[in-house]
């Protein structure tokens, strides 16, 4: 089963901040949170991962909360190619496995 | 470029027959990958290979073969024992199953089964 809990839907206005949260409340201390993103029928693009600290890279910020129960995925100016679906995923420790979730589809609107 | 390539992408199959889709990478992965995706939902692991000539089972291993001869290739066979074949098929890679790196995806094959 996933370990991250996600809305299923948001919508957000074309070159406003984009911010998807994610539940990881059973996370362990060495399980990093990942981020990916999913085109209509294409394969999933990575985009950020982190452990502990916020992270940040030329696609978005990764915000996550000190306790580590949850993480914010933050893209700063949101255009149309934007539009997907946002899987927040914890990897599996023991075998490394990266365990998916339906993930949010995110919809910029003009 | 470095990348994963999956072939064909679209793929229509018959009833009974076994189909073999195809996954190459040319990164220099040590780990492979195969999902299933059906619509509105998310990935489920199929099989996966961390080493040359050794695979493990995922999820939702039923109906479907796998072979690790190589360590570019890794080709999914689907099975006329798999029962509900129709579906997107992912391939992905990983530069060691240990790391902190991403997966890096293939475009997918869509199979349908008529």
């Amino acid at each position: 089963d996933a370990k991250t809990t996600q809305p299923p839907s948001m919508d957000c206005a074309e070159g406003r901040a984009a911010n998807l949260p994610c539940n990881h409340s059973t996370i362990s201390g060495n399980e990093y949170v990942y981020w990916y993103r999913q085109i209509h029928s294409q394969g999933p693009q990575y985009i950020i991962h982190g452990l502990k600290n916020n992270e940040t890279n030329e696609m978005a910020s990764l915000i996550i909360t000190e306790d580590r129960k949850s993480s914010t995925l933050s893209l700063p100016h949101a255009t149309l190619r934007d539009t997907a679906v946002y899987y927040c995923i914890v990897r599996d420790y023991s075998n490394y496995q990266l365990i998916w979730g339906a993930g949010t589809k995110l919809i910029i609107k003009p | 470029d470095g990348g994963i390539t999956q072939s064909p992408k679209y793929l229509f199959r018959k009833e009974g027959q076994n189909v073999t889709l195809s996954c190459e990478q040319n990164l220099n992965h040590d780990a492979m990958y195969w999902y299933r995706q059906d619509p509105g939902q998310g990935l489920r692991l199929i099989y996966y290979s961390q080493i040359v000539n050794d695979f493990q089972k995922g999820d939702i291993a039923e109906g479907y073969s796998v072979s690790r001869e190589k360590k570019e290739s890794f080709p999914l066979t689907v099975t006329s024992a798999q029962k509900n074949p129709t579906a997107f098929y992912l391939c992905a890679s990983s530069i060691a199953p240990g790391t902190a790196k991403g997966y890096t995806f293939g475009s997918g094959t869509r199979l349908t089964v008529v």
